[in-house]
């Protein structure tokens, strides 16, 4: 299985809106609502921050969400802090009953 | 509050095999609500499923590693299990155990990780 296909990186200005994309195919994204999404601070463990594609886990600020769109899964973080540098991976589910991650988006606030 | 906590050598020689246990406190892990499985991360890499465990004891492995991987689970311990054999440095990393919500994509609680490292 191939991995799904997120930007390298990103960066925008706090108090901006960024997307994040997350692009598979219609055996994985396309297939199912099962998308989440993982924060990923350096040095720290990975947290989740949506699942089922627009669902957030509870204590996840609401200027993290998501959305999918055919084969592509869109993270969109508005009003952008300082704090939400980090790394951001997605992850599928399939029709072969596995998971795939993306390579992981590094997003920079200027 | 469920915890997870995995445990295991954190050094294991090329071509041994890397056995893992994550110990699951503060719940059961038999209840068939919940799927239990492992990820892992190679140091300044990227996040990749290894495999999932129901508690029928069924299991779902990443193609890529399939070959080398056994899930097992204990309900009696409550604990379940990783093998990885013919370890190589490619295997190197750090390994998290979770518990992801059935029918769901949502892995809601997850060990703190631990790093295993492939060397001679």
């Amino acid at each position: 299985q191939s991995a799904l296909a997120q930007p390298a990186s990103v960066s925008g200005s706090p108090g901006q809106s960024i997307t994040i994309s997350c692009t598979g195919t219609s055996s994985d994204i396309g297939a199912y609502n099962y998308v989440s999404w993982y924060q990923q601070h350096p040095g720290r463990d990975p947290k989740p921050i949506i699942y089922d594609v627009s669902n957030r886990p509870s204590g996840v600020s609401n200027r993290f969400s998501g959305s999918k769109s055919g084969n592509t899964a869109t993270l969109t973080i508005s009003g952008l802090q300082a704090e939400d540098e980090a790394d951001y991976y997605c992850n599928s589910y399939t029709t072969s009953d596995t998971w795939v991650f993306g390579g992981g988006t590094t997003l920079t606030v200027l | 509050q469920l915890q997870l906590q995995e445990s295991g050598p954190g050094l294991v020689k090329p071509s041994e095999t890397l056995s893992l246990t994550c110990t699951v406190s503060g719940g059961s892990i038999s209840s068939g609500y919940y799927r239990w499985g492992w990820i892992r991360q190679p140091p300044g890499k990227g996040l990749e499923w290894i495999g999932d465990i129901y508690l029928s004891g069924s299991t779902y492995y990443n193609p890529s590693l399939k070959s080398r991987v056994t899930i097992s689970i204990d309900t009696s311990k409550n604990q379940f299990s990783l093998k990885l054999s013919s370890v190589t440095a490619a295997d190197t990393a750090v390994y998290y155990c979770m518990r992801r919500v059935g029918s769901s994509s949502n892995r809601d609680c997850w060990g703190q990780g631990t790093l295993v490292t492939v060397s001679s």
